[in-house]
């Protein structure tokens, strides 16, 4: 089956523009999961979904970022007023529920670079 | 706060060697922990995940051990290829969703 999408595969923002990023899991994943990578930082938790609900956003490193997750499949995370520190990838990921063994499933990335 | 670090950060060896990539975590109380490969530009591959209850987990070449106790797990590749050339990484799940992430070990697997 097919795995899990992400779109765009890159875009290049001017700074201070507002980007959206789009995940498609794999169907029938109830648990969706938002991570960033980055030279400096590494792999970094942004937030995760079950179903429709956020139960820990901890890792959204300010206010100018939001996700949504409707009908329980698609996300989207949106960058608002960018900055060039948000230049990295963003990757997605799905899994069957988040709690237990389950095996969390990456997309191939969105790579965001803020000019 | 969970640390994860991973030893070495590059490793480079000649092809049919066997290897040992290490994962040491600061929060022993996990739920599970998990191996991915990473390739150049692409998303992470997941491995091996190990349940907090479980000692190893075996696929194919590979071989991931837990030490729970001692924050501690390894992956072990056994006759290494050319292709197994990639970024390995490491996560643990202390939470429902979260992973923690190491910073990575680069293989390079030479002909």
């Amino acid at each position: 089956g097919a795995g899990v999408s992400q779109s765009p595969s890159n875009k290049v923002t001017e700074k201070g523009k507002d980007v959206e990023l789009r995940c498609d899991p794999i169907s029938g994943h109830t648990a969706l999961y938002w991570y960033r990578q980055s030279l400096g930082q590494g792999l970094e938790f942004l937030i995760y979904f079950q179903g429709n609900s956020a139960p820990d956003k901890s890792g959204l490193p300010s206010d100018r970022f939001s996700a949504e997750r409707t009908g329980g499949s698609v996300s989207t995370l949106t960058i608002q007023r960018t900055q060039q520190e948000d230049s990295a990838v963003y990757l997605c990921a799905s899994s069957l529920a988040a709690g237990g063994p389950n095996t969390q499933y990456f997309g191939p990335g969105t790579r965001l670079t803020v000019l | 706060k969970q640390e994860v670090t991973q030893i070495p950060a590059a490793l480079s060896v000649p092809e049919g060697e066997n290897l040992v990539l290490n994962c040491s975590f600061t929060d022993s109380a996990i739920y599970n922990l998990q191996w991915f490969r990473q390739d150049p530009g692409k998303g992470l591959t997941s491995l091996l995940l190990i349940q907090s209850s479980q000692r190893e987990q075996t696929s194919g070449r590979l071989n991931a051990s837990l030490d729970k106790s001692s924050g501690r797990s390894t992956l072990y590749i056994a006759a290494s290829q050319p292709g197994d050339s990639a970024t390995y990484l490491c996560a643990v799940k202390i939470s429902y969703g979260k992973l923690t992430f190491g910073q990575g070990t680069i293989l390079t697997v030479h002909p």
